[in-house]
């Protein structure tokens, strides 16, 4: 079935280092979201891509969604504490609205 | 606009009792997606719900579980003779079924003794 995979699924960083999780669906996705999960929290959205090869920018984050429409990664420029947290990506399964969700890269960063 | 908000946050049951997870989509929204997650996992998909409507439940357990989205109220989501195994988060998220983004409530953390 349809499976989406994100590596890697644990980070460690200094603060200031920058950070990059990437994320591979089995199957051609018409978009691709974020979210991102604090600490005992809840996931939230943080974007979605669109169209092949868009990249999309939130200050330090960077989005891209591959030209194949089958990848996707997320990179931070210069971490900071309060990028601690999961990383998630997901896709559309199937026809319903409905996502396929990654495990999630778990980010820690040392002050 | 309030969020999507879900009670209660914390639940105890005792193995056997019946747990009952209600969620309040966000205002404008009619559909409702019901997730679990277990201590340092990922998101594991349980059912999609419209109003009145099961649109996706190939998530969820054959047994002891069931979910409801009436035309008034809360969706619920009951899960009926409980075991330790059942004790995890359980988030639900909604949109207006247009777009796919979701957005979360905070999530019930069910514990079972």
């Amino acid at each position: 079935g349809q499976q989406v995979m994100q590596i890697p699924q644990y980070q460690h960083v200094q603060e200031g280092e920058d950070f990059t999780t990437y994320c591979n669906s089995s199957t051609t996705l018409s978009n691709i979201q974020w979210y991102k999960q604090r600490p005992g929290g809840h996931p939230v959205f943080l974007i979605q891509l669109v169209k092949s090869g868009e990249v999309k920018k939130q200050k330090r984050l960077t989005f891209q969604f591959g030209e194949a429409k089958k990848n996707s990664s997320l990179h931070i420029t210069a971490t900071q504490t309060t990028d601690v947290g999961t990383y998630f990506c997901a896709g559309p399964a199937g026809n319903n609205r409905k996502l396929i969700w990654g495990l999630g890269t778990s980010l820690a960063v040392n002050p | 606009n309030a969020g999507v908000m879900q009670n209660p946050r914390h639940l105890v049951r005792r193995r056997g009792q019946e747990a009952r997870l209600r969620c309040s989509p966000m205002k404008g929204h009619s559909h409702v997606y019901w997730y679990r997650q277990l201590p340092e996992e990922g998101l594991k998909f349980m059912v999609y719900l419209q109003k009145e409507n099961i649109i996706d439940e190939s998530g969820m357990p054959k047994e002891r579980f069931s979910a409801e989205f009436p035309k008034e109220g809360p969706s619920i989501l009951r899960i009926q003779q409980v075991v330790r195994g059942d004790s995890a988060a359980y988030f639900c998220a909604s949109n207006h079924g247009q777009t796919y983004e979701q957005y979360f409530g905070p999530g019930t953390r069910l514990t079972v003794t």
